[in-house]
């Protein structure tokens, strides 16, 4: 079975540009995860979508958003985007939504605001 | 509020010894925790995990150790291999929580050769 793939891997955006990143789970996976991760943070949690209804979000602003299809491929979108915004983003698959389910990351898309 | 705490964000050690990572939570209503190793340029990789209603789960040379009186959890990796060398990350989650994961912050292993 293909793993989560995310596209692109790599990004340079300027400052007030918006960017969209794209996450295809493992093929069956329904809930697609999104996370931030910075040197010093940790993982941190965005949101969570599962059957294309967002289910859980974290402590983000707006400008963050996302998406998903009906094939459950999911979207990221940062709008106005900022020099903090630099960072690794995660997308992580499961089967089902539930506390106990394990996830399964991409490789991430690693974006560099200048 | 960081609940979930690694506190030393690296550690060394020699192949074929212990190697012992460290997570501490303040959250009660975790229940569920989880490793994942990270190399890299890849995404995280889940190694282990452990319900709250265990002490101790093994998978081969891994080992999730839980103390939840101290809101303790640990992973033993016997015998570490240089291969292990990775940046480990703890997670948890409550079952009846509104949110997926909280990561701890990593800690960065070298496994010297």
């Amino acid at each position: 079975k293909a793993g989560v793939t995310q596209t692109p891997r790599y990004l340079i955006k300027t400052r007030g540009q918006q960017v969209t990143l794209s996450c295809s789970p493992i093929s069956g996976h329904r809930s697609v995860s999104w996370y931030q991760q910075t040197p010093g943070q940790g993982l941190q949690f965005l949101f969570e979508y599962f059957s294309e209804t967002q289910r859980n979000k974290g402590n983000f602003p707006g400008r963050f958003s996302g998406r998903q299809f009906s094939n459950s491929r999911s979207e990221m979108n940062v709008s106005t985007l900022e020099l903090g915004d630099s960072a690794l983003y995660l997308c992580a698959s499961s089967l089902v939504q539930g506390a106990q389910e394990t996830q399964y990351f991409g490789p991430g898309t690693r974006l560099l605001v200048l | 509020d960081q609940q979930v705490k690694q506190n030393s964000p690296s550690l060394s050690v020699q192949e074929g010894r212990i190697s012992i990572l460290n997570c501490d939570y303040t959250n009660s209503m975790f229940d569920y925790f989880l490793w994942y190793k990270k190399y890299p340029a890849e995404g995280p990789t889940f190694l282990i995990s452990i319900s709250s209603i265990k002490d101790k789960n093994e998978d081969g040379r891994f080992t999730v150790f839980l103390n939840k009186s101290a809101k303790h959890l640990s992973l033993h990796i016997v015998p570490s291999q240089p291969g292990d060398s990775a940046v480990y990350f703890c997670a948890a989650s409550a079952t009846s929580g509104t949110y997926k994961y909280i990561f701890g912050t990593g800690t960065r292993l070298k496994v010297l050769a």
